[in-house]
């Protein structure tokens, strides 16, 4: 059964630092591309980012509410997605989800780790 | 960025009514076009890729159509667990962008 875990979610200070994971099971996770999505209370879902596969250079998209503050990466040997959050907002405060990309989209959803940023 | 607009962002409809909700792309996006379904405190649910591909086990009361800038996602009899919040998503280019959402609620 394909299964993803995330983790690492709590309170953070303004300005502090979170780092999630995403754990994966049931599948070739190094053949795959990855999503980070979010969603602040009572909003709509919000694309974080994506990293790609090993073959296409673990490459990383952004989107630009995040963009140089946050940091996606990999380790295939562990099967673990990570979502580093440095510099972090109260907008940043959100359920956050990680995704298996398949045909250019997530076909497979974790079921959350949330992240309140408040002093 | 792609613009996704969705409609009606909110509906009322009763069991084994058929629903159509649209969305549209402020750009043509091809068939990049993805359909989830949320209930509440749930992660996401995919239902449709390619604009009309439903995801596997997905029942076939969903469907999805459209192409380039204008998309509709159908549910032709609604049922008590189709009551949920739906979302479109382009992913034709980066950023990858979401619809505001649908939220179909019990009549």
């Amino acid at each position: 059964e394909v299964q993803l875990v995330e983790s690492g979610g709590g309170l953070v200070q303004p300005g502090g630092s979170r780092r999630l994971s995403c754990a994966a099971s049931g599948f070739t996770f190094s053949d795959y591309y990855m999503d980070w999505v979010r969603q602040a209370p009572g909003k709509g879902l919000e694309w974080v980012g994506r990293i790609r596969n090993k073959a296409n250079d673990e490459t990383p998209e952004y989107a630009a509410s995040v963009g140089g503050r946050f940091t996606i990466s990999r380790d295939d040997l562990r099967d673990l997605l990570y979502l580093q959050m440095d510099n972090l907002i109260t907008e940043d405060t959100a359920v956050y989800y990680c995704g298996r990309v398949q045909s250019g989209t997530c076909d497979t959803w974790g079921q959350g780790t949330l992240v309140t940023v408040s002093s | 960025d792609v613009q996704m607009t969705q409609s009606p962002s909110s509906l009322s409809a009763s069991v084994g009514d058929r629903v159509t909700i649209t969305c549209r792309a402020s750009q043509g996006i091809s068939d990049y076009l993805a359909w989830f379904q949320q209930k509440p405190g749930k992660a996401p649910k995919s239902l449709i890729y390619g604009a009309s591909t439903l995801q596997s086990g997905v029942p076939s009361k969903f469907s999805g159509r459209g192409s380039g800038t204008d998309f509709a996602l159908t549910i032709s009899s609604l049922q008590p667990e189709d009551f949920a919040t739906y979302y479109c998503q382009q992913y034709s280019v980066y950023p990858i962008t979401f619809g505001g959402g649908t939220k179909v609620e019990i009549k």
